[in-house]
């Protein structure tokens, strides 16, 4: 089944304690992208990717890092997450030509205290 | 400057035809996507649109006017599973392959 994997689906964590929320998928995508969703602002993007090595900065990119040493594989690192992090984080990831949709994954629920 | 206006909130009734509106301005047009989103969960893509006219899915169509800058989602023969965030998400020219402008989503709640 063609699908994009979040992990985990809730975290509660405490302020300055390293996490890494993971994101895999199986379709060959090129095109792999980090959104936080809070409400009132809708989706906002955090870090998107184009290939394999190739990682950009979003709208919202500070406070987090990203790596993409594999197609399939594209991590989101919060290396000293703080309270104003709480928020819903979705990966998605594309073919990234013409209308080509997202595919998101299932969404990270994260609280920082 | 980059901007997308949606309706926050509608409400509708089960069986009925409801239309959520988008408004877009950007510096260059290459396409409008509607998603899907219910409460907690992923959005899923619903239409594309990147030339003027309507496009008919089963119950939703999505219709572009470029020239307005202008998108609609209209939804028939409401289900009371139709309760969701329609999210408008416009490709702007010149910006990498596949970088989107999100609205802020239209809350929309169906009464029996």
């Amino acid at each position: 089944e063609a699908q994009v994997t979040q992990n985990p689906r809730y975290l509660i964590t405490v302020t300055g304690k390293k996490l890494t929320v993971t994101c895999s998928q199986n379709m060959n995508h090129e095109y792999m992208s980090w959104y936080r969703q809070d409400p009132g602002l809708g989706l906002r993007q955090i870090y998107y990717s184009m290939n394999v090595e190739v990682t950009d900065k979003g709208d919202v990119p500070e406070g987090y890092k990203v790596s993409r040493k594999e197609k399939r594989n594209f991590p989101l690192i919060l290396e000293s997450p703080s309270p104003n992090q709480t928020s819903l984080y979705f990966c998605a990831s594309s073919r990234g030509q013409g209308g080509s949709p997202l595919h998101f994954g299932n969404g990270t629920r994260l609280t920082v205290t | 400057g980059q901007n997308i206006d949606q309706p926050t909130e509608m409400t509708a009734t089960e069986g009925a035809i409801v239309q959520i509106n988008c408004t877009y301005q950007t510096s260059g047009f290459n396409g409008l996507f509607w998603y899907q989103q219910h409460a907690g969960e992923a959005p899923t893509f619903l239409s594309y649109n990147v030339l003027d006219g309507l496009e008919e899915k089963g119950r939703f169509s999505s219709f572009l006017s470029r020239s307005k800058g202008y998108s609609y989602l209209l939804l028939k023969e409401l289900q009371m599973k139709d309760s969701a965030s329609y999210l408008c998400a416009v490709r702007e020219l010149g910006t990498s392959n596949y970088q989107l402008i999100w609205g802020a989503g239209t809350k929309l709640i169906i009464k029996p």
